[in-house]
């Protein structure tokens, strides 16, 4: 059973950081691609990050270029997305994804339960 | 850049059929894969079609997915509807530069 299981979200600050985590199991994680999707409150799906499998291909979203950075550990089965400079508007639910294939994202088939993060001093 | 329109809202009564159409602005709507997400309220989405037409194991066959090149939109099809079908319903696509949701069509089963 594939699961995905995010953490590391909370409250911080305008202009703060925070790392989230998701760590993967039920597949071969180095096989697929891996991609970050949010939904801020009472809002539609946004696309954040994808990372191809071999981690070699990072992929964002305009909203968030230069502000964030994906990566993924394949030892540990994970993947991150490291939010810096943070905003108001990244107020959101954060969902990890898997990818359907293996290198530029274009669509998922097993989502996690989500973490949330809010941006507000 | 493109977007893809759904409908806000639909509704229909348990057992019939519904239709919930996703409509693409600009490029063809056949030259990228399209995907449709399930989220039932205060849940995480589920994919319930990908590749246009393709259904991931334990999503049943009262769902469907097909594309219309003349109308250069996707459309999801749920028929026999339950009361647990509804949800709001995302198609998604992309292109080589980004990737797109649609605003998101609430399905009411009443």
């Amino acid at each position: 059973e594939v699961q995905l299981l995010e953490s590391g979200g909370g409250l911080v600050q305008p202009g703060g950081s925070l790392r989230l985590s998701c760590v993967a199991s039920g597949f071969t994680f180095s096989n697929y691609a891996m991609s970050w999707v949010r939904q801020a409150p009472g809002k539609g799906l946004e696309w954040v990050s994808g990372i191809s499998r071999s981690g070699t291909g990072t992929y964002y979203a305009d909203s968030v270029k230069g502000r964030f950075t994906i990566s993924r550990d394949h030892f540990k089965s994970t993947v991150f997305l490291q939010m810096n400079s943070l905003r108001a508007e990244d107020t959101a639910m954060y969902y990890c994804a898997k990818e359907i294939g293996s290198g530029s994202p274009w669509g998922r088939d097993y989502w996690g339960q989500g973490t949330r993060v809010a941006v507000s001093s | 850049n493109f977007m893809l329109t759904q409908p806000p809202s639909v509704s229909e009564s348990p057992g019939k059929t519904v239709t919930i159409s996703c409509t693409r602005s600009s490029g063809s709507i056949a030259s990228t894969y399209v995907q449709w997400y399930q989220q039932r309220p205060g849940s995480a989405p589920t994919t319930v079609i990908y590749q246009d037409k393709q259904r991931p194991s334990g999503v049943p066959d009262r769902f469907s997915g097909s594309i219309d090149s003349s109308s250069n939109s996707a459309s999801l099809t749920i028929s026999g509807l339950k009361t647990e079908d509804e949800a709001d319903y995302y198609c998604q696509s992309y292109d080589s530069s980004s990737q797109v949701f649609g605003g998101g069509t609430k399905l009411t089963v009443l």
